[in-house]
């Protein structure tokens, strides 16, 4: 079945440091790929997504590519602020059954120190 | 404000008890989900409906009978439930169920604790 192997964390920056959280996927068919934001107490938010190879997804300074060959879908930023502590969730979305199906990673913890 | 609602924040519940975990959205979307989030697991899908019909049931234990009275209204009801059920339950919508591209709107969810 389809599945999501993202970077364990916490991973701790100092602001305006350049992050990476690796993501890499296993599906059978042609998945749309996500990024996902979780902040303190809140529920899940989509930052970003791709739905077909060598598409960029980008929002707030954020993007990942979708690499088809290296099934990857990392996710970059190039100046990291506190506010940017959160949870991040890579996800792949593929109709299962005729339904969309979301697979989700375990998340990955980031914490940004001023 | 996502436009998914849902009550209560925390719920702390003994085995014994019933309770029901509810989940409104505001954004005329066809489709609704269930979704178990625990400590260092992925998010675990339990149960989909689009347009007020059941169309999945991700081989969830019987202790949790979801309930859709119309397409704006999810409910998670609970009974006799196990320690290992303690999780942050997320409700999502999304605008449809039948792409695969489509964005999940969640509520913040409900902080769920079993004695």
């Amino acid at each position: 079945g389809d599945s999501v192997t993202q970077m364990e964390g916490p991973v701790t920056l100092s602001e305006e440091a350049f992050l990476t959280i690796n993501c890499t996927y296993t599906a059978t068919g042609y998945p749309s790929l996500f990024w996902y934001v979780q902040y303190p107490g809140e529920g899940l938010q989509l930052l970003l997504k791709a739905t077909k190879a060598d598409d960029k997804g980008s929002n707030k300074g954020f993007e990942a590519t979708y690499r088809k060959e290296t099934t990857s879908f990392h996710l970059e930023k190039g100046s990291v602020q506190v506010s940017d502590s959160a949870v991040y969730f890579c996800a792949l979305s593929d109709l299962g059954q005729g339904y969309q199906k979301v697979t989700f990673g375990t998340g990955t913890k980031l914490q940004v120190i001023p | 404000e996502t436009g998914v609602t849902q009550t209560p924040r925390h719920l702390v519940m003994g085995m014994t008890n019933k309770k029901s975990l509810k989940c409104e959205q505001h954004l005329g979307h066809n489709a609704m989900y269930w979704y178990k989030q625990s400590a260092k697991k992925p998010l675990e899908l339990m149960f989909v409906y689009s347009l007020e019909e059941r169309v999945e049931n991700n081989s969830v234990p019987s202790r949790f009978s979801p309930e859709c009275p119309n397409s704006s209204h999810l409910f998670l009801h609970l009974h006799t439930l196990q320690p290992e059920d303690s999780a942050l339950y997320l409700c999502a919508s999304s605008q449809d169920w039948g792409r695969a591209n489509e964005k999940l709107f969640f509520g913040s969810g409900t902080q769920l604790s079993v004695l």
